[in-house]
């Protein structure tokens, strides 16, 4: 079965940092790209990250391009999300997504499991 | 930028009934790079279809999709209890992925 958990959210200042962790069990992490997704309270979710299977290639939403860096870990089966210069704006549930492109498309995947999230709050 | 544009925004029915949700791309999603996502409060989404009409491993089958281009739809045939939720297309076309602002079904 696939799992994935999510640590590391909590409450930050404005302009502070956090480091976001994901572990991957079930299926053959170093296989898959992820991804970050989130959702702020009562919205739709939003696309913030994609790393490719091997770590070589990452993406970014405008949102958080040069303030949010993925990175993962197959050794570990762990993905992370370092967030830098936190705005109240970020505030949402953070989770992780397995990703599945289809053949002849972009890099870009569709989200097939999902972890349970993080809530981030960034409030002074 | 696709922009996914969800109708109706809330839809309240019995169960039993059919529910038909509607999802509209700003631009053409090539080759049908749609998904659709159901979320239950707490709860993390969940992928129904994906590629516009193909289900998820467990989905059962009253979940079926439709559409291309820029018109997709999300057909629920009867509506179980456990289906009152709220769903979420996704378009993986394109950069940035972009997801719909959900319809919310309800119990009537």
């Amino acid at each position: 079965e696939v799992q994935l958990v999510e640590s590391g959210g909590g409450l930050v200042q404005p302009g502070g940092s956090l480091r976001l962790s994901c572990e991957a069990s079930g299926f053959t992490f170093s296989h898959y790209a992820m991804n970050w997704v989130r959702q702020a309270p009562g919205k739709g979710p939003e696309w913030l990250s994609y790393i490719a299977n091997g770590g070589g290639t990452a993406y970014f939403a405008d949102s958080v391009r040069g303030r949010f860096t993925i990175s993962r870990d197959n050794a570990k089966n762990s993905l992370y999300l370092q967030m830098n210069s936190l705005r109240a704006e970020d505030t949402a549930v953070y989770y992780c997504a397995r990703g599945i492109a289809a053949a002849g498309s972009c890099w870009c995947p569709y989200f097939d499991s999902w972890g349970q999230g993080t809530l981030v709050t960034v409030s002074s | 930028e696709i922009v996914l544009t969800q109708s109706p925004g809330t839809l309240s029915l019995s169960p039993g009934e059919r529910a038909t949700l509607s999802c509209r791309a700003s631009q053409s999603v090539s080759s049908t790079y749609l998904g659709w996502y159901q979320q239950k409060p707490g709860q993390a989404p969940r992928l129904l279809l994906y590629g516009a009409s193909n289900r998820a491993t467990g989905i059962p089958d009253r979940f079926s999709g439709s559409g291309s281009g820029t018109d997709f739809t999300l057909t629920i045939s009867r509506l179980e209890p456990e289906d009152f939720a709220v769903y979420y297309c996704q378009q993986y076309s394109s950069s940035p992925l972009t997801f719909g602002g959900g319809t919310k079904v309800e119990i009537k």
